[in-house]
């Protein structure tokens, strides 16, 4: 099992251009997560998806989008890139949504918006 | 919405010996879940032990233990026997409606 994989691990940006990170677990988990790192601030949620076919913004979800493609794929989308959103972003995955199930993260796309 | 704080920016322990990570964090949320999660240099972030609020009972995962403190609502990680391996960036992190993480503990191992 590869667990939660990430792809790319490192992209950079010109202001203005748009990307999208994709993710994929091979766990059968029916929740998926997109986060943010930013130095100093741990880790925010960006946007969430319960389960295949649903998505919910989290913290801070200004400037994203996301698409739960089926259950295995979650992927996040930046239409405009701002120097703001340089960041290290991270998916996770669990059995069911948030409460004591473990959250499976991903190695992380490093991004930086210029 | 719920906070983490991590009190803690850095902390430092020698090898063998024991650390205590601080956590608290606020709610009011009578049924939630607590989790400490290990992020190392890879990025990689560890699950390194969790706890259920509605049980009274400290978890241990081997080296690593609680102290959990509903009415105070404190949520501090023991390493013992602290190894070269244990160094690492440390979040305390609260689930309820949704994970929140605390802003992380870097802890440094000296041999």
């Amino acid at each position: 099992n590869a667990g939660v994989t990430q792809t790319p691990k490192f992209q950079v940006l010109k202001t203005g251009q748009s990307m999208t990170l994709q993710c994929a677990q091979d766990m059968n988990h029916n929740s998926m997560y997109w986060y943010r790192q930013d130095p100093g601030m741990g880790l925010r949620l960006i946007y969430y998806s319960a389960s295949e076919g649903t998505t919910d913004k989290g913290e801070v979800p200004n400037g994203y989008n996301v698409s739960r493609l089926n259950k295995r794929e979650f992927s996040l989308r930046l239409e405009s890139a701002a120097p703001s959103q340089t960041s290290v972003y991270f998916c996770a995955s669990s059995t069911g949504l948030f409460s004591y199930n473990e959250q499976f993260f991903g190695p992380g796309t490093r991004l930086t918006v210029l | 919405a719920q906070t983490v704080t991590q009190s803690q920016p850095e902390m430092s322990v020698q090898e063998a010996e024991t650390v205590t990570l601080s956590c608290t964090y606020d709610t009011s949320e009578s049924d939630y879940y607590l989790f400490w999660y290990k992020q190392p240099p890879s990025r990689q972030m560890i699950l390194v032990i969790r706890q259920e609020a509605y049980k009274q009972q400290n978890a241990t995962e081997n080296r690593f233990s609680v102290n959990f403190q509903k009415a105070a609502k404190s949520f501090s990680l023991k390493i013992s026997d602290s190894q070269l391996g244990d160094a690492a960036m440390y979040f305390c992190a609260y689930s309820g409606y949704a994970l929140n993480f605390g802003k992380g503990t870097s802890l440094l191992v000296t041999p």
